[in-house]
């Protein structure tokens, strides 16, 4: 089966700098989701990119997905010690309403 | 705002026992899942129902069973707990088709530990 990698496993970060996360997967997808979740808690959705796009915003959020890659980036711009927490990518694959995720990226945000 | 409500957040249970674990959702979503998360393997689909009686099986079903008998309501069953069963498990659900329509909810997370 398909499985999303999110590298780096952790990434530490001083409030105020960007964070970038990077997700691969294997085959073919319909779109790819960001989630998040802080600890001991569970999962809320980011965004959604679709697989004909290739770049999406929303707040200080931008992702990006490369197809021909078969690979995905999440940028959190001026990140705040709020935005702590695990951070997921899924992949869905054609009408299939299952979503694969990856292992997951801690991001630590030092105030 | 859509909610999943799991019923249990903290469970200890002892090994061989039967285990319930309930998931409810207040958005008429078609579709509902179970996950489970381990340090290091990330979530894994345990079993997904797409309508009122049909289920599918994920990606690791051995050992559970589930049971959807009204659309709000999604069950997880251990029938007999082990201790590898020890875990974070996630309900989540969503509608089904459409563009952008995709999206899955999550509950807050049910941590059961079998001893």
């Amino acid at each position: 089966s398909q499985q999303g990698e999110e590298d780096p496993q952790a990434l530490s970060i001083q409030e105020g700098e960007n964070a970038t996360m990077n997700c691969s997967y294997k085959t073919s997808i319909n779109n790819l989701q960001w989630y998040r979740q802080n600890s001991g808690r569970g999962l809320v959705h980011l965004i959604l990119i679709r697989s004909n796009e290739r770049e999406k915003h929303s707040g200080r959020l931008r992702v990006t997905l490369d197809t021909s890659k078969k690979s995905s980036s999440l940028l959190i711009t001026a990140s705040r010690a709020a935005d702590t927490a695990s951070y997921f990518c899924a992949s869905q694959k054609g009408s299939n309403y299952k979503l694969t995720f990856g292992k997951g990226t801690l991001l630590t945000v030092n105030p | 705002d859509v909610k999943v409500t799991q019923s249990s957040r903290y469970l200890v249970k002892r090994t061989g026992e039967k285990v319930f674990l309930e998931c409810v959702q207040d958005m008429d979503h078609e579709n509902m899942f179970w996950y489970r998360q381990d340090p290091g393997l990330g979530l894994r689909l345990i079993y997904f129902s797409y309508d009122v009686k049909m289920k599918e099986k994920g990606d690791i079903p051995e050992g559970y069973s589930v049971s959807r008998e009204k659309k709000e309501r999604f069950s997880l069953i251990l029938e007999s707990a082990s201790t590898n069963q020890t875990s974070m498990y996630l309900c989540a659900s969503s509608l089904t088709g459409g563009t952008g329509r995709n999206t899955i909810y999550f509950g807050e997370g049910s941590w059961l530990t079998v001893v």
